[in-house]
This record gives C-alpha cells, sequence and structure tokens, in this order.
C-alpha cells in the first residue's frame, strides 16, 4: 500500500498566489524528506531535503524564499510555492527514507501544478 | 555529486521481445534504485540493488557496483511495460539522484 500520500493531487492558480502542498508519510516517522520537481518529458531533479526541527536544505539554483519547506512534524513536510508564475507549473514529488543510509526511499504520487 | 547516465533514451520493442536497460554512475553508491513511472506520474519501485543481482517475475536487475553500472532486464515485454524507466543512486547523506530515464515503448 501507499507509504507517502500527498494533497492535493492537481491544483490549478492563478500568477501570484501561493500554493501549498503536503506531504505525509503514513507507516513510519521519516526524519528526512526531500522534493522533487518533474518538467514535462525530463527526469526528477531535488530540489531541497527537509530534517525534522531545521531548516531545510535547498539544491543549488532552487530560491528559498520562493519554495518554502516546513517539516513540521515526524509525518509531515510542506512545500509552499510562493507568488507563483507559470514557469512555477510542474510536477511536485515528495519522498521519504528512514533513518540511515541504505534503505529504500519512497515516493509519493505527486502534485502536478499549473499557473495560470 | 554523483551523475547518473541511462541507456539507451529510448526503446521500441515488439510484444514478446526482450530488453536490457543499462545505468552508470560516477562513483561508489550506497543505494540504487529502479523504477517504473506510470502515465500518472506515480513512480513504481522496481528493484532497491546496490549490489548483486535480483528477480520479480519477468523483471530483473544486476548491479557491479565495482564497475559502476546496473542493468535491467525486462523479458517477454508486454504493451503495459510501457512508460518511463529510471535509475537513481544515492551515496551517503543524500538524496537520490536520477539519471534521465529510457523511454519504452511495447507495441503490439
Amino acid at each position: 500500500g501507499a507509504v507517502v500520500s500527498q494533497h492535493p493531487s492537481r491544483v490549478i492558480c492563478k500568477s501570484g498566489t501561493s500554493v501549498k502542498i503536503e506531504c505525509r508519510s503514513l507507516d513510519f516517522q521519516a526524519t528526512t524528506m526531500f522534493w522533487y520537481r518533474q518538467f514535462p518529458k525530463q527526469s526528477l531533479m531535488l530540489m531541497a531535503t527537509s530534517n525534522e526541527g531545521s531548516k531545510a536544505t535547498y539544491e543549488q539554483g532552487v530560491e528559498k524564499d520562493k519554495f518554502l519547506i516546513n517539516h513540521a512534524s515526524l509525518t509531515l513536510s510542506t512545500l509552499t510555492v510562493t507568488s507563483a508564475h507559470p514557469e512555477d507549473s510542474s510536477f511536485y514529488i515528495c519522498s521519504r527514507r528512514r533513518r540511515g543510509n541504505t534503505d529504500t526511499q519512497y515516493f509519493g504520487p505527486g502534485t502536478r501544478l499549473t499557473v495560470l | 555529486g554523483i551523475q547518473v547516465e541511462q541507456s539507451p533514451p529510448d526503446l521500441i520493442l515488439q510484444e514478446g521481445a526482450n530488453s536490457t536497460l543499462r545505468c552508470n554512475f560516477s562513483d561508489s553508491v550506497n543505494n540504487l534504485q529502479w523504477f517504473h513511472q506510470n502515465p500518472w506520474g506515480q513512480l513504481i519501485n522496481l528493484f532497491y540493488i546496490p549490489s548483486g543481482t535480483k528477480q520479480n517475475g519477468r523483471l530483473s536487475a544486476t548491479t557491479v557496483a565495482t564497475e559502476r553500472y546496473s542493468l535491467l532486464y525486462i523479458s517477454s515485454s508486454q504493451t503495459t511495460d510501457s512508460g518511463v524507466y529510471f535509475c537513481a543512486a544515492y551515496q551517503a547523506g543524500t538524496a537520490l539522484i536520477f539519471g534521465k530515464g529510457t523511454t519504452l515503448s511495447v507495441s503490439s
């Protein structure tokens, strides 16, 4: 069964608005969660790593003020796209892994964001 | 950081044919996973295979860690196998880094 859930699965918004995407770890407390972005017909690109109780670590080129990540609890991480623009339209996928370096990484079903 | 390269980028097969997808990685890794992304975008985990060989039905995978590559074998392909196959790897303390994928099209 699904071990990572995301909400919403699809969102359409007007340019300039903010959108929040929730990612939940369903079967265990995830100390580390990851956010990826995928443009059409491209690969997944890591945006940031989120650790519970601390600030997220962003990959080079990802604007931390635009993509706000909050790892509020051991089972919930949120990504807020602030002042969204059409170029932010993409497929956003969260992922989590257990503590440790050798475990399988599981992915949520993704959120398709369309900014008009 | 680690680089992950996949080949071929595209593959077209007739139903029933066998295929091999390759993944090269630039450094030693703690984990390597193969995924199939379905038409709705969901990543289906096929194998967790940092080394060795695993089989699951018509699919099997082999990772030769010392030579930094992994292979995904699909036997007797079916139209439902169509989609994008990703290889991804990580080193200690990092997240999975994805290759660009192989788009497989199986026709009947």
